[in-house]
């Protein structure tokens, strides 16, 4: 199955720092998902995108749909401990049957 | 609370016997899934269901089964054909067609001995 090409594979940022992590794919994907990880936890939904170009934002993140539906993009503004975590990127293409494909993850590390 | 459970959380077996994981869920959706999550890895599929009494298998579906008997079931047996079935298994589901959005579970972490 396809993976995407998830980067970085980890950051090591300060407190207040803005962070910027983006997923590139070699398909066209009709939506891309952001899920946070924490260890030993399911991921969890931060955004959902569904149409080329949509910038979508949910608190201190952002996230937009790449024009040409091959990439994607998410953005934490002004940091916290608690963004500790792993980022994972996914797309879904459009042969249907809700399967999604998921990037290898970015960790993420705030240091206070 | 709607959502979807799985048990038990941690899960020890000795090697050679099946094993086999619970999902559920009370949201009303159609299609549920099972991952496997490897330490610094992504996520890889290894069976989905859209509807019920029927499931396919994804990418990496060699050495387990599922059954889906009930719209809000989908339990994973982890064989002992499974080579590495040490890892981190999560379940997930969606609304079904036209929803593509996954909500995950907890996840159970197994360990073969």
């Amino acid at each position: 199955g396809q993976q995407l090409n998830q980067s970085p594979q980890s950051m090591f940022i300060q407190e207040g720092e803005d962070v910027s992590m983006n997923c590139t794919s070699s398909s066209i994907f009709n939506t891309w998902l952001w899920y946070k990880q924490d260890p030993g936890e399911g991921p969890v939904l931060l955004i959902a995108l569904y149409k080329a170009g949509e910038l979508t934002s949910n608190g201190r993140l952002t996230a937009q749909f790449g024009i040409t539906r091959k990439d994607s993009f998410l953005n934490i503004s002004a940091s916290i401990p608690s963004d500790v975590g792993i980022y994972f990127c996914a797309g879904q293409g459009p042969a249907g049957a809700n399967n999604l494909f998921f990037g290898t993850g970015t960790r993420l590390t705030v240091i206070p | 609370d709607g959502g979807i459970t799985q048990s038990p959380k941690y899960l020890f077996r000795k090697e050679g016997q099946n094993v086999t994981l619970s999902c559920e869920q009370n949201l009303n959706h159609d299609a549920m899934y099972w991952y496997r999550q490897d330490p610094g890895q992504g996520l890889r599929l290894i069976y989905y269901s859209q509807i019920v009494n029927d499931f396919q298998k994804g990418d990496i579906a060699e050495g387990y089964s599922v059954s889906r008997e009930k719209k809000e079931s989908f339990p994973l047996t982890v064989t002992s054909a499974q080579k590495n079935p040490t890892a981190f298994y999560l379940c997930a589901s969606t609304a079904g067609p036209g929803s593509n959005t996954q909500y995950f579970g907890p996840g159970t972490r197994l360990t073969v001995l």
